[in-house]
């Protein structure tokens, strides 16, 4: 499942260090915000939501910042570990049809 | 354990040869969908399935076929494969109505020469 995407943005940071990563969205009629992560030789796996309603959503060690105005969506990993070393999509969420429409990824790699 | 499973995790064929990717989850969800992933293009939606017997086009649905007999079961069909149909695919599922959290497959690298 690794994404082999030639031009992933990429984000280096400090083990410990927090991370933001951040995305861009288009829909504005979306109804949910959702941030994926994606490791190598893995599919994609659920991190966090946020409804369109909403500005800002906290989980365990992560939080997700919806910006309307902008339309700008970012996470922000506390405390960072190797483990999160991987590709995260944004994607957003709505319509008839339900589907995930996602965001080009961004490589977030850890150094020790 | 709840999991979304993909068989085969990798298959390299030729040309016009039909092929079928299976696609299971023991969650009870009323909701499937399958994705592919390419470089630059992120993963895009083929078809989705919101319960048995019903099934939807995505945005990329050309040269592909579902079905959808049992809940569980979501299989993507290739009839004649072709080379630009070579991709990483997956399948995912969720609960009707919380389709912001699906549970995505293993994936199956497919190479059609």
């Amino acid at each position: 499942g690794e994404n082999v995407g030639l031009h992933l943005p990429t984000l280096s940071v400090q083990e410990g260090d927090n991370s933001i990563i951040n995305c861009a969205y288009s829909n504005s009629a979306s109804d949910y915000f959702i941030w994926y992560k994606q490791e190598s030789g893995k599919g994609p796996q659920f991190i966090i939501d946020i409804r369109s309603n909403m500005d800002k959503r906290q989980g365990q060690r992560v939080t997700v910042l919806l910006n309307k105005t902008v339309k700008h969506l970012s996470l922000q990993i506390a405390a960072t570990q190797p483990g999160d070393s991987a590709v995260y999509f944004c994607a957003e969420n709505g319509g008839l049809s339900q589907k995930l429409v996602f965001g080009q990824g961004t490589r977030l790699t850890i150094n020790p | 354990e709840a999991q979304v499973t993909q068989n085969p995790r990798y298959l390299i064929t030729v040309t016009g040869k039909k092929l079928t990717v299976t696609c299971s989850q023991n969650m009870n969800h009323e909701y499937m969908s399958w994705y592919r992933q390419d470089p630059g293009l992120g993963l895009r939606q083929i078809y989705y399935s919101m319960n048995v017997e019903v099934t939807d086009k995505g945005d990329v649905p050309e040269g592909y076929k579902v079905s959808r007999k049992e809940k569980r079961n979501f299989p993507l069909i290739l009839e004649s494969p072709s080379p630009n149909q070579t991709s990483l695919y997956f399948c995912a599922s969720s609960h009707s109505g919380a389709a912001y959290e699906q549970y995505f497959g293993p994936g199956t690298r497919l190479t059609v020469t």
